[in-house]
């Protein structure tokens, strides 16, 4: 019930095109749902995140779908560009608890 | 405006042996939180320390302990290693104890057991 599915485990999107990552999660009590970006050689920088009281948050380029009843939750990123080029990790966590449950992570390769 | 800093960046041991990574938080964080993260893996949560107590734990054994100082930094100790202890070993700080409120990843300690 602590795990989050992550898919695809690699996408390769052309300069302009839309990325788009899924996530999927059991365990009901979620209620933050962050976005991570992590570059070789770096750790995970926040990108995005949303609660489950709305169901789409975009933040320039980046958007996350949520679909509470399907316990599901999305990134897109449109006008994908190759400095997008990393791995992508869902998370998702309990209010007030630092604890952060990781999906596998997408890597993503925008190619010019 | 100094992230989260840790240190060594790079740490080579030997199974058997114990090892401690450091971590200094970031400016105005008072809680920091350790992350296991195997070569293409996600960060798998080890233990998170507020007000110098382990307030949370993962499913890690007891070889990982850790420690919290008064000026916040921690401290991650793995002893008699296995060589699936090798992985990135991330410390992540935030403030009062909610990961909600931000989250900051130092660039981790990669740990190599052979």
């Amino acid at each position: 019930q602590q795990q989050v599915k992550q898919s695809p485990q690699s996408l390769i999107v052309q300069k302009g095109g839309i990325s788009i990552i899924n996530c999927a999660y059991e365990n009901t009590a979620f209620d933050y749902f962050p976005w991570y970006q992590q570059f070789p050689g770096k750790g995970p920088a926040l990108l995005i995140a949303i609660r489950p009281d709305v169901s789409e948050k975009k933040e320039g380029r980046f958007t996350i779908s949520f679909n509470k009843s399907a316990k599901q939750f999305s990134l897109h990123i449109m006008d994908s560009q190759p400095g997008d080029s990393a791995t992508y990790f869902c998370a998702a966590s309990i209010s007030g608890f630092q604890k952060l449950v990781f999906g596998t992570g997408t890597r993503l390769l925008v190619s010019p | 405006d100094a992230g989260v800093t840790q240190s060594p960046t790079h740490l080579i041991k030997t199974r058997g042996q114990q090892v401690t990574l450091r971590c200094s938080p970031k400016s105005g964080h008072d809680t920091v939180s350790w992350y296991q993260q195997a070569l293409g893996q996600g960060p798998q949560f080890i233990f998170q320390y507020y007000e110098e107590e382990e307030r949370q734990r993962g499913n890690f054994p007891d070889r990982f302990s850790g420690h919290q100082f008064p000026n916040y930094s921690s401290e991650l100790n793995v002893n008699a290693l296995l060589l699936g202890d090798s992985a990135l070993y991330l410390c992540a700080s935030s403030y009062r104890g909610r990961g909600d409120y931000g989250y900051t990843f130092g660039s981790g300690t990669r740990l190599t057991v052979v």
